[in-house]
């Protein structure tokens, strides 16, 4: 079955408002690494994680370390600029990471 | 500079056709993979290889073929295309096969079939 459900898979929001996007696991993961993809199709890389959190600037990620079973992607301020499709990515133990479906994150002025 | 190239950027193929996709990386990384994106489906995996060896494969057909002829080249062949093989083609690597590597991705071969 599915390992990585995302959600939501769409998401609106106005300038400066602040939102969380979530990644919920059916089993226990090793890392995940969270990705936003543009308008041109590129996979920009934002953040991996194996535990805990990082920041950086206006995007927070956290990794449940306790459980190991989910990982949120906080968006602070949001820009027109951060606009696309977000995707987390997570490895259980295997050699390969697998993707969930993503958020389609549309900021309006 | 892009770290991980792939050629080329848009192809239009004819079914029953053979195209060969290119991916070069210059990150120094040991395992590469190949993700397709196709317009119904979020990413998804079909192979991995580390240190030049295949590790997982998770194509059914057997039309795909990875191809690594340098330690940073993981070309991939198809063969007999199919209208459904219509996708985006994701190349990337990581400095090892281990869940504690982040895995860098190229920009994309995006492949159309008529």
């Amino acid at each position: 079955g599915d390992q990585v459900e995302q959600s939501p898979s769409a998401l609106s929001l106005h300038e400066g408002t602040d939102s969380a996007l979530r990644c919920n696991f059916t089993t226990t993961m090793r890392s995940v690494q969270w990705f936003r993809q543009n308008s041109r199709g590129s996979l920009i890389s934002l953040f991996y994680l194996a535990s805990g959190t990082k920041e950086n600037g206006r995007l927070k990620s956290a990794f449940d370390s306790k459980e190991r079973r989910y990982s949120t992607l906080h968006i602070r301020d949001a820009q027109l600029e951060d606009s696309g499709t977000y995707f987390c990515a997570a490895n259980y133990g295997n050699e390969k990471i697998t993707f969930g479906a993503g958020t389609k994150l549309t900021i309006k002025p | 500079d892009p770290k991980i190239i792939q050629k080329p950027k848009y192809l239009v193929a004819v079914t029953g056709s053979e195209k060969i996709l290119i991916c070069e990386q210059y990150l120094g990384h040991n395992a590469m993979y190949w993700y397709r994106q196709s317009a119904k489906k979020p990413l998804e995996f079909m192979f991995s290889y580390s240190y030049q060896k295949l590790m997982d494969n998770q194509t059914a057909s057997s039309r795909f073929q990875p191809q690594s002829s340098k330690k940073n080249h993981l070309d991939l062949q198809i063969t007999a295309l199919k209208p459904d093989d219509s996708a985006t083609y994701f190349c990337a690597s990581s400095q090892e096969s281990t869940p504690n590597s982040d895995y860098t991705f190229g920009s994309g071969t995006r492949l159309l079939v008529i």
